[in-house]
């Protein structure tokens, strides 16, 4: 399997472009998730989705953001208009639950600038 | 607010020592508790996990749950050159999975 596979791997963007991330999680993984990870606070849980319903956005900063996932091979991140507090790292990752327990894997990350 | 904390570091560990992780996390209820490792540049991945108290080895590395404490720490023993990289402790706080900042450790050869 390729893993989570996140595009693009950066994004350079000026300030109130809309930006969209995508994700295809590994195959038979029924939970996705969306991290943004920055210097200042870390890894941050933005939404949840079990079997491609979104269960909890919590996360999600602002209206700005929105996260879809229409299919269970693909999910979007998308923030419109983007600010230049935005550039972080996204994460996407999938999860497997079994007798061994719980297990995130994450994809390579969208770097993003906001300029 | 679930909380998860950890030392920022840098942990110096001399080549074939052991190196010692820890964290406190907020929530008496959590249950499952994990340690992932992210390199410089590239995204986390799970090194151990940890369910009850006591500890659980795999090869080098140890976890240890103390619940009361409220405490979890990843011994890492005979520490190399390419551990050097970044803990991330994580605890589930119901649906969540709720990340610390991470403590970078740096095992010089």
């Amino acid at each position: 399997d390729a893993g989570v596979i996140q595009s693009p791997r950066h994004e350079v963007t000026e300030m109130g472009q809309e930006v969209t991330l995508r994700c295809k999680p590994i195959s038979g993984h029924n939970s996705l998730f969306w991290y943004r990870q920055t210097m200042m606070r870390g890894l941050e849980l933005l939404i949840y989705f079990n079997n491609n319903v979104p269960i909890d956005d919590s996360g999600m900063p602002e209206d700005r953001f929105s996260a879809k996932m229409p299919n269970a091979s693909f999910s979007t991140l998308k923030i419109q208009p983007s600010e230049p507090r935005d550039s972080a790292v996204y994460f996407c990752a999938s999860r497997t639950l079994d007798r061994g327990g719980e297990k995130l894997f994450f994809g390579s990350g969208t770097q993003l600038s906001v300029l | 607010q679930k909380e998860v904390e950890q030392n920022s570091g840098p942990l110096s560990v001399p080549e074939g020592a052991i190196a010692s992780l820890n964290c406190t996390y907020s929530d008496r209820g959590s249950q499952s508790f994990f340690w992932y490792r992210q390199y410089s540049g590239k995204s986390p991945e799970l090194i151990m996990s940890i369910y009850s108290n006591g500890d659980k080895e795999d090869g080098r590395f140890t976890a240890q749950l103390n619940k009361a404490s409220q405490y979890v720490s990843l011994l890492i023993r005979d520490s190399q050159p390419s551990d050097s990289a970044t803990y991330l402790c994580a605890v589930r706080y119901g649906n969540k999975l709720v990340f610390g900042a991470g403590t970078i450790l740096r095992v010089k050869s």
